[in-house]
């Protein structure tokens, strides 16, 4: 079957922009995750959803970044007034239920922020 | 703060040399601890859990909770195994995973 996909694959966007980065998780799954991955370093965690609920958005970095999964499959996350800093990767993950089950990862998009 | 460490950011080997890939964590409960891997132009994979005790594409990974490690093995590389290798932490009965570094294999031919 089709894996997490996400979209855009690339983004540039210009300083203070609002950027809207989009998830389509694995069928069925319950759990969907947003991580930032900065060049050189290993995913960071972001924000955790269990079906449309927001349980866990301990590592979103500022009041800037919102995620939503409004239906409890697909999820964006938002980002406003962008920031050099903003510049990484965002990948979006997906599991079968709560617990620890394998997560799935999307391909990620790539923001860039000139 | 919960911290996974993979003190190496390169490691070049020769084919048909043994591979070592070192990880550390921090959590001293019980952890889960997983090994990713991210082939060239691929999207990040699960290789290996330490709950599963299984043996993946010639990899294994045994949990020392005396050093707290993680270190990911294989007797004889293979072109193939060159990708990014991340070692990821999660706390007993959570979802959130704590990811290293990660170390970058090349395999030499």
């Amino acid at each position: 079957g089709a894996g997490v996909s996400q979209s855009p694959r690339y983004k540039v966007a210009k300083r203070g922009q609002d950027v809207a980065l989009r998830c389509d998780p694995i069928s069925g799954h319950v759990s969907l995750f947003w991580y930032q991955q900065a060049l050189g370093q290993g995913p960071e965690f972001l924000t955790y959803f269990q079906n449309e609920a927001q349980l866990d958005k301990s590592g979103l970095p500022s009041d800037r970044f919102f995620a939503e999964r409004p239906e409890g499959s697909v999820s964006t996350l938002k980002i406003q007034r962008t920031q050099q800093e903003d510049s990484a990767v965002y990948l979006c993950a997906s599991s079968l239920a709560q617990g620890i089950y394998e997560q799935y990862f999307g391909p990620g998009t790539r923001l860039t922020v000139t | 703060a919960q911290r996974v460490t993979q003190p190496e950011k390169l490691l070049s080997v020769f084919k048909g040399a043994p591979v070592e890939l070192k990880c550390n964590y921090s959590y001293s409960g019980s952890p889960e601890l997983f090994w990713y891997v991210q082939y060239s132009r691929q999207r990040l994979q699960l290789l290996l859990r330490h709950i599963s005790r299984e043996s993946i594409k010639g990899f294994t990974a045994d949990l020392n909770k005396g050093e707290t490690s993680f270190h990911l093995k294989k007797p004889f590389a293979q072109e193939e195994d060159s990708a990014m290798y991340y070692c990821a932490e999660s706390l007993s009965g959570t979802y959130k995973y704590i990811f290293g570094t990660g170390t970058r294999l090349k395999v030499l031919a």
